[in-house]
């Protein structure tokens, strides 16, 4: 089973410039999240979709930050402009449920930015 | 709002040594817990999970049980090995509602030969 794909991997962009992420999760996963992980902290929930609805974007930076999921499979994270401080890890998962006792998040291997 | 304290790292081990990585947390109603590892250059790993208290996760020789009256989930290795180098973190999410993961910031563990 193929697990979830981001890209790029890597990118490095100067501030003020706009950037974009993907992520396509587990085939049939209702449930899709995207993370930010500074370094030395713990990823923090950026937004959460259920199929192509937002569940969850109590967290994203609204102002610079954007995110679709079009059909309910593939998504796209968007950043407009970028500042130094939105250098960090965006990690995309994805679950097969929304909710329910311990249904676990599959993590992709993220996009690293760096802001300069 | 619910939070997740781990030790602070790194943690330097020998190879054989044996592992604890403290993890306590707070959180409204009774919370599940995980662990996840993340490699060098690689994403999250789910390593185990306890969904309810006393329960006991445990996966490639790694193991936590959920105490409830100390609102802990302390993750334990008898003998690590190099390859158990990485980050580790504890996490959670409520038992009601949206499965929103809460981490802590990871406790990096370094293992020498």
């Amino acid at each position: 089973e193929a697990g979830v794909a981001q890209s790029p991997r890597y990118k490095i962009i100067e501030k003020r410039q706009s950037v974009a992420f993907w992520c396509n999760p587990i085939s049939g996963h209702a449930t899709l999240y995207w993370y930010q992980q500074i370094l030395g902290q713990g990823p923090k929930l950026l937004i959460q979709f259920q199929n192509n609805g937002v569940v969850d974007d109590s967290q994203l930076p609204k102002d610079r930050f954007s995110a679709e999921r079009l059909k309910g499979v593939d998504s796209t994270l968007k950043i407009q402009p970028a500042k130094l401080e939105d250098s960090a890890v965006y990690l995309c998962a994805s679950s097969l449920r929304i909710a329910g006792v311990g249904y676990e998040q599959y993590f992709g291997p993220g996009t690293r930015l760096t802001v300069t | 709002g619910d939070s997740v304290t781990q030790m602070e790292g790194p943690v330097t081990l020998s190879e054989e040594a044996f592992l604890t990585i403290n993890c306590t947390y707070t959180a409204t109603g009774y919370p599940s817990l995980f662990w996840y590892v993340q490699y060098p250059g690689e994403g999250l790993q789910l390593l185990l999970k306890a969904t309810k208290a006393d329960d006991k996760g445990s996966n490639k020789g790694f193991e936590a049980t959920y105490r409830k009256e100390t609102t802990s989930f302390h993750l334990e290795k008898g003998s690590v090995q190099v390859s158990d180098s990485a980050v580790y973190f504890c996490a959670l999410t409520p038992n009601s509602g949206y499965s929103t993961l809460t981490f802590g910031k990871g406790t990096m563990l370094l293992v020498s030969p």
